[in-house]
């Protein structure tokens, strides 16, 4: 059972390109989530999704766009990458709201 | 929105002795309550949560925590701490209010130390 699957692992681009971050799950779960974690502070909301072709925005979205056309499905799009998105990413899902979120390993980005 | 403390960001302990991981949160309305561990270059992992009912909730690997609604706060326990258990805990709420969302802590460090 893969749970969240996140790809890449590892990535390091230049100011201003851009790229998208995959979040799989198996799961069959409604909700999908995508965090940033910097250090020392915690994990913030990006975008959240509770089911196929419904997204919104979370407590950090600038710079970022998310898209969910299926249920297993939740890319993370950057489209000018900024030094200030360097930070490590994680996607999540979860049933419903009240049940605890399965994470993945994350994406680690640096931005150069 | 809600906003969630964790007081203390890292907690050094000597192993075989208790530890007590603080969280409080900000609003009284109705909350789920849940606490993560995150181990180096992983995701998190719940380690236990509360949604109703008894207020001391158990968790794997033996920890405990108690919510305490007047003090809003849902502090995580473990009475004996092994080297294992050195890594970075999250609490995290979830207003009833507000399903989609969690808020999570800024974490605390637990480094045991032999």
């Amino acid at each position: 059972n893969a749970g969240v699957t996140q790809t890449p692992k590892f990535r390091i681009l230049k100011i201003g390109q851009s790229m998208t971050l995959q979040c799989t799950q198996d799961m069959n779960h409604n909700y999908m989530y995508w965090y940033r974690q910097d250090p020392g502070m915690g994990l913030k909301l990006i975008y959240y999704s509770v089911g196929a072709g419904i997204t919104d925005k979370g407590e950090v979205p600038n710079g970022y766009n998310v898209s969910r056309s299926t249920t297993e499905d939740f890319p993370l799009r950057l489209e000018l990458a900024a030094p200030s998105q360097t930070s490590v990413y994680f996607c999540a899902s979860s049933w419903n709201s009240n049940q605890p979120q399965h994470f993945g390993d994350g994406t680690r980005l640096s931005i150069l | 929105a809600q906003s969630v403390t964790q007081l203390d960001s890292q907690v050094p302990v000597f192993e075989e002795a208790p530890v007590e991981l603080r969280c409080n949160y900000s609003s009284s309305v109705s909350v789920y309550l849940f606490w993560y561990v995150q181990y180096p270059n992983q995701g998190l992992q719940l380690l236990l949560k509360y949604l109703s009912g008894s207020t001391l909730v158990k968790g794997i690997n033996g920890f405990e925590a108690e919510f305490n609604k007047s003090q809003t706060s849902f502090h995580l326990r473990k009475p004996s701490v092994h080297i294992s258990d050195t890594a970075e805990y999250f609490c995290a709420v979830s207003d009833r209010d507000n399903f989609n969302k969690f808020y999570f802590g800024s974490g605390t460090k637990l480094n045991v130390k032999p």
